[in-house]
């Protein structure tokens, strides 16, 4: 498709267990975020690749959580030993290279509920 | 540090008359600023962005938005309501110096009645 694509829509999971998100951004795009949207902390950034290296990891709230991005494409986000705190809509977006002025192109994201 | 203030967390206005939604910002640098639309389970969608080019800046679905740097606002407006414009609205910031995260504004629901 043309859109940034993320899955699984929807994941409802128990507290304690590992779940994986997954992103594929436009194709051609370098650029890949990671968001974080929940009731009472808005809209979080929590980490960026260029290509397949990270630079900015700066958001991810604890070691808990992990990301990878492989061929310069699809991302991964892992989240190991799940929190009820975790329950959030986890959004991906991607841009055509990094800067302030890219616009940058969302997926609908992934609503994860941790039971 | 950059941030963004968006003064209403709620609007309503009735369809056909005209939509303000307040946005102020604060930047250490010439910021880039974007307004993005989010309908129920959907992702964002950019509706207009400023990029130091002309400070009056068209978007889709009828919307402006216009920079003061005199009194660092960003407000987004529209000539006529449109039941179909009823969603949550976020005023973004993003300073040069940081190539990668966007800085969001707590958001605007705006409520379109008829």
């Amino acid at each position: 498709g043309a859109g940034v694509s993320q899955s699984p829509s929807n994941k409802v999971t128990e507290k304690g267990k590992d779940v994986e998100l997954r992103c594929d951004p436009i194709s051609g795009h370098t650029a890949l975020y990671w968001y974080r949207q929940s009731l009472g902390q808005g809209l979080e950034f929590l980490i960026y690749f260029q290509g397949n290296s990270a630079p900015d990891k700066s958001g991810l709230p604890s070691d808990r959580f992990s990301a990878e991005r492989t061929g310069g494409s699809v991302s991964t986000l892992t989240i190991q030993r799940t929190q009820q705190e975790d329950s959030a809509v986890y959004l991906c977006a991607s841009s055509l290279f990094p800067g302030g002025g890219q616009p940058q192109h969302f997926g609908d994201g992934t609503r994860l509920s941790i039971l | 540090a950059q941030s963004v203030t968006q003064l209403d967390s709620h609007v309503s206005v009735s369809e056909g008359t005209p939509v303000l939604l307040r946005c102020n910002y604060s930047s250490s640098y010439s910021p880039s600023l974007f307004w993005y639309v989010q309908h129920p389970n959907k992702g964002l969608q950019l509706l207009l962005k400023y990029t130091s080019a002309a400070t009056l800046v068209k978007g889709i679905n009828g919307f402006e938005a216009e920079f003061k740097k005199s009194e660092t606002s960003f407000h987004l407006t529209k000539p006529s309501a449109h039941m179909s414009d009823a969603a949550e609205y976020f005023c973004v910031v993003s300073d040069p110096g940081t190539a990668s995260k966007l800085t969001f504004g707590t958001g605007t629901r705006l409520q379109v009645t008829l």
